[in-house]
């Protein structure tokens, strides 16, 4: 099966710091899209960013930015300034080929006061 | 503009007990999927319809069954629960990525 790994079940930050949320991928296609939820503790999922494989620039929204190395498969999330309610569940997944999403365990990230 | 709309929102069965779980999307999408979350494993596919009239199953299809109404709804019937199917059971729809989610029906069987 083609898997998404997220090799951080836990982070912790500091509100208003910087934190970066791993993420792997296989896959043999071409041509695929990535994406960024967020599952807060009411348990909704929240679609934060999308990035294409064959887009040239790194995708960002607002404080959220997809760092994408095509080469080594990864597609980080990077969160700038972090504050209080970013503190949640992230969930990395891959574009299947029914149109459906292929997700990673998540990260659970807590931000410190 | 409800977008996914979910169908109850708790649920406890006991073994043996059958329900269907509710989903409707206004959104005018052709793609539906029914999806389980459960601690430490993600969220995985259950069964899918790519558009009204198909029906195809997903990962961990076994215990369920699926009947997309009309273009705006898709149930998931559980005919014989049982405890391994406690879990959160999420919809979702698309027209193009990104998939849209409705707010999860968490599900308890006993």
């Amino acid at each position: 099966a083609q898997k998404i790994t997220q090799t951080q079940p836990g982070m912790f930050v500091q509100e208003k710091e910087a934190v970066t949320l791993d993420c792997t991928y296989d896959t043999s296609d071409q041509s695929y899209g990535l994406f960024w939820y967020k599952q807060p503790s009411s348990g909704e999922m929240i679609f934060l960013i999308y990035q294409g494989s064959y887009d040239e620039q790194n995708a960002t929204e607002g404080r959220y930015s997809l760092n994408f190395q095509k080469a080594r498969k990864s597609a980080n999330l990077v969160i700038s300034a972090s504050q209080l309610g970013d503190s949640a569940m992230y969930f990395c997944a891959r574009g299947g080929s029914q149109g459906n999403l292929i997700f990673g365990k998540g990260t659970k990230l807590s931000v410190k006061p | 503009n409800a977008g996914v709309t979910q169908t109850p929102k708790f649920q406890v069965l006991k073994t043996g007990q059958s329900m269907t779980l509710q989903c409707a999307q206004d959104m005018n999408h052709n793609s539906m999927y029914w999806y389980r979350q459960d601690p430490g494993m993600g969220l995985r596919l259950i069964y899918y319809s790519a558009s009204e009239g198909t029906t195809d199953k997903g990962e961990v299809p076994n215990g369920y069954n699926v009947s997309r109404l009309n273009k705006r709804e898709f149930s998931l019937r559980l005919e014989s629960a049982a405890p391994s199917q406690t879990s959160v059971y999420f919809c979702a729809s698309t027209q193009r990525p990104p998939l849209h989610f409705g707010n999860g029906t968490r599900l308890t069987v006993t």
